[in-house]
């Protein structure tokens, strides 16, 4: 089955103790993507990857970090996670970056830092 | 800069009735217009897309969504709502290649 699978799906951890969440495809994409979800403010990109070794920042960079030394994973890293961080995440990926490839979510996860 | 609107946080419609999920946005060239539906604990899911060609596009589950650009709206319309699609909607606009644009989110309720 083709999926985007992020885990874990629930962490309560606490501020200063660094975190990663994964993110894997089974889609063979070039393109994958991290959001955030907040409530009255949709999902805003966080960091993006056009392909193997190529990350660029989206909208909300700060405080984060990613990596993509595989086409298939694309980790999130809170190197140091603040409460403003607290969130539900997602990753995506598309076959490719272009304009009018539809993305594929994650079921999410959702960070409670304290 | 591109931006996506939409204006109702929250749509209630009756079971059978005809439902529409408005959208609006603002883009620097030719837009795609993108309609995901998210349920409860899950990601988003793609509904249907317009990229050029015929006005009306129809997707998953018998949505279908009318692009006007002279009101630069991209409304979510189903004739006969169902109990079973009430969930969250968001329209995303994308006119370049690393910039997808999501509005806030409607949320859908259906009553029987």
């Amino acid at each position: 089955e083709a999926q985007v699978t992020q885990n874990p799906r629930y962490l309560i951890t606490v501020t200063g103790k660094k975190l990663t969440v994964t993110c894997s495809q089974n889609m063979n994409h070039e393109y994958m993507s991290w959001y955030r979800q907040d409530p009255g403010l949709g999902l805003r990109q966080i960091y993006y990857s056009m392909n193997v070794e190529v990350t660029d920042k989206g909208d909300v960079p700060e405080g984060y970090k990613v990596s993509r030394k595989e086409k298939r994973n694309f980790p999130l890293i809170l190197e140091s996670p603040s409460p403003n961080q607290t969130s539900l995440y997602f990753c995506a990926s598309s076959f490719s970056g272009g304009s009018n490839q539809p993305q594929h979510f994650g079921d999410g996860t959702r960070l409670s830092i304290l | 800069a591109q931006s996506v609107a939409q204006p109702e946080d929250q749509v209630n419609v009756a079971e059978g009735n005809p439902l529409t999920v408005k959208c609006t946005y603002s883009v620097s060239g030719n837009p795609y217009l993108f309609w995901y539906v998210q349920y409860p604990n899950r990601g988003l899911q793609f509904l249907l897309k317009y990229i050029t060609g015929d006005n009306l596009v129809k997707g998953s589950y018998g949505f279908e969504a009318e692009f006007n650009k002279s009101q630069t709206s991209f409304h979510l319309k189903k004739p006969s709502a169902l109990v079973s699609d009430s969930a969250l909607y968001f329209c995303a606009v994308r006119a370049v290649v690393d910039d997808m644009r999501f509005g806030a989110g409607t949320r859908l309720t259906v009553k029987p």
